[in-house]
């Protein structure tokens, strides 16, 4: 079984620039999180997706930050403008979501805002 | 309150030894408690979970225990290994499914 698949692994950009992350999630998988690790910390909830709606985006920076998941499967996040405290490895998560709890995250994005 | 305590935030570890990482939390609403590793360059990756009704879950040489009680869980690496050599989250399940993490704790266990 193929995992959580994420583009790119990397991206450099400047303050002030846009930036688009994708996923793909765990075949058959009805639920997606993005999730943003700050060096040193533990991962934290940017968005969750059940199918193609929304479940929680209480904590998705909403002036700069954006994601869809179109057709219910994979998903982009976008960030517009970039500033420097936006620097972070940017995780997806997939879980079947049918009464489980476990989480298969991808490798992550790591992105430098300079 | 939607948070979760992790400590130590380092351990060192001789190979063959313990290693022990302590969680504390608060919101009684949790209702599962699994714990993620994350190698440099990886995303983590879930290692072992235990629901709030047993008090100890065994997996090979990985051991939760669990103090519903006190609000408190820990991991347990039994004969630690150089290989074991990573971050360690623990996590609480909320509403909808949601995780939230611990801050982590980077082990590292010598030859």
């Amino acid at each position: 079984e193929a995992g959580v698949a994420q583009s790119p692994r990397y991206k450099i950009i400047e303050k002030r620039q846009s930036v688009a992350f994708w996923c793909n999630p765990i075949s058959g998988h009805a639920t997606l999180y993005w999730y943003q690790q700050i060096l040193g910390q533990g991962p934290k909830l940017l968005i969750q997706f059940q199918n193609n709606g929304v479940v929680d985006d209480s904590q998705l920076p909403k002036d700069r930050f954006s994601a869809e998941r179109l057709k219910g499967v994979d998903s982009t996040l976008k960030i517009q403008p970039a500033k420097l405290e936006d620097s972070a490895v940017y995780l997806c998560a997939s879980s079947s979501g049918q009464g489980r709890y476990e989480q298969y995250f991808g490798p992550g994005t790591r992105l430098t805002v300079t | 309150q939607q948070q979760v305590k992790q400590s130590p935030q380092s351990l060192i570890v001789q190979k063959g030894g313990i290693s022990i990482i302590n969680c504390a939390y608060e919101n009684t609403a949790f209702d599962y408690f699994p714990w993620y590793q994350q190698f440099p360059g990886k995303g983590p990756a879930l290692l072992i979970a235990i629901r709030p009704d047993v008090s100890e879950k065994k997996e090979g040489r990985f051991t939760i225990s669990f103090n519903k009680s006190a609000k408190q869980f820990s991991l347990h690496i039994m004969d630690s290994q150089p290989g074991d050599s990573a971050t360690y989250f623990c996590a609480a399940v909320y509403s909808s499914y949601k995780l939230i993490f611990g801050s982590g704790t980077r082990l590292l266990v010598r030859p």
